[in-house]
This record gives structure tokens, sequence and C-alpha cells, in this order.
């Protein structure tokens, strides 16, 4: 159980266009769904907390307007990343919390982005 | 007052030798302190988590340790095997800041034959 997804797992765009990334939660709901970035060999970095039926609330830094996220419904969050540029560029992760577990984090596999 | 330090940052362990790696956080409203395991091009994956009521939890090779009065954790990997070879974060969240995890810089272990 417990299983989040994530599409695509790698994308490559170019400069100026914009990508969609898709985060579910496939065999639990998810009120609350967590939006990182991750640089070769650091840590995650939190972009944004999305909450099914509301808007996302961003991190100090992270450009909501450039970073659109939409938490649409119970099982499915995107991120979309828009005018992309190279430093872009980065490892894109996605986790939920269930309505029934209190503090537990499942995280997606993560995709890829390179912007040429 | 929200990092979680962790270290070392990286570590070699011998086959069946036992891994440790320690965190410390300063603050105090941290109520949940997961550990994640993560492979190269992958998610991070749930390997155990404690709450600060109590002092240790054990699944399987891994335990936690847990001082609340030093504000420090660490992960123990007994028995290590080369398939334990990858990065592992520690984290705090707290139930009153949305479960935000703080995540640690990383340690990239590496079990050698």
């Amino acid at each position: 159980g417990a299983v989040v997804s994530q599409h695509p797992s790698w994308v490559i765009c170019k400069s100026g266009t914009s990508v969609k990334i898709e985060c579910r939660s496939l065999d639990f709901q998810a009120t609350t769904m967590f939006w990182y970035r991750q640089f070769p060999k650091q840590s995650l970095m939190l972009m944004a907390t999305s909450n099914e039926g509301s808007k996302a609330t961003y991190e100090q830094g992270v450009e909501k307007d450039k970073f659109l996220i939409n938490h649409a419904s119970l099982t499915l969050s995107t991120l979309t990343v828009t005018s992309a540029h190279p430093e872009d560029s980065s490892f894109y992760i996605c986790s939920a919390m269930s309505l029934a577990g209190l503090y537990e984090q499942y995280f997606g596999p993560g995709t890829r982005l390179t912007v040429t | 007052q929200q990092q979680v330090k962790q270290s070392p940052q990286s570590l070699i362990v011998q086959k069946g030798g036992i891994s440790i790696i320690n965190c410390a956080y300063e603050n105090t409203a941290f109520d949940y302190f997961p550990w994640y395991q993560q492979f190269p091009g992958k998610g991070p994956a749930l390997l155990i988590a404690i709450r600060p009521d109590v002092s240790e939890k054990k699944e399987g090779r891994f335990t936690i340790s847990f001082n609340k009065s030093a504000k420090q954790f660490s992960l123990h990997i007994m028995d290590s095997q080369p398939g334990d070879s990858a990065t592992y974060f520690c984290a705090a969240s707290m139930g009153g800041g949305g479960n935000k995890l703080t995540f640690g810089t990383g340690t990239q272990l590496k079990v050698e034959l």
C-alpha cells in the first residue's frame, strides 16, 4: 500500500516551453501533497504544499507564477513549470499524506526535467 | 531553528558491520522523525520513523535511537549489506506546522564486501 506515482519519469523540453508533471496516490486518498526539488547529491528542498481544493502554499523564494500547482482531486496533484529555462532542470519529487495517516509522507519516484 | 544537521556526509562500512548515522535538531516543536532511503534516480522511501515519546524503535535491521534531551536521533543499520548502499536522509516535522518535512543533508552509505 501507500504507492505514489509520477508521470512522466523524465522529460526534455526546450527553453521557453511549459511542462506538466503529475503526481498520483494510487491506493489511498491524499488530502495533502508536497512538491520537492532535488539537485544532484543534495537534499530535498520543499517547494510547496498542495491541499485538495485550495490554493497551494509556496515556500519562501519559490515563484508561484512559475511553478503552478493544482490539486484537483484527492488522488492527483500537478506541477506545471512555465516558461522553463535551463536553470529549472532538476529532479522533481512529490509526496502524499493519506487521510488515515497522521504524519507519514510517501514519495513518488521523481521526474527528471532537462531544459535545453 | 528549522535545520536538521546530519552526519557523516559519507560512510563506508564493511559487509556485516553496523552503519550509524546521526542527526540533531533545534526546534523542540518537532514531533515526528522519519528516516528515508534513496537510491540514485529514485524517490525517497520511508524506512522507519519515531515519535518523541519513545527512545528507541526497531524494525528488522533498522533501529532509531532518540535522545529528546540532547535533541538528537540516530539510525543504526545492523548487519549492513551491499544492497543497503544508498543515500539516507533524516527528517523532522511537526503536526502543528502542516507536517512539512525538514530534511537533513543526507549521508551516502557504501557497504563493501
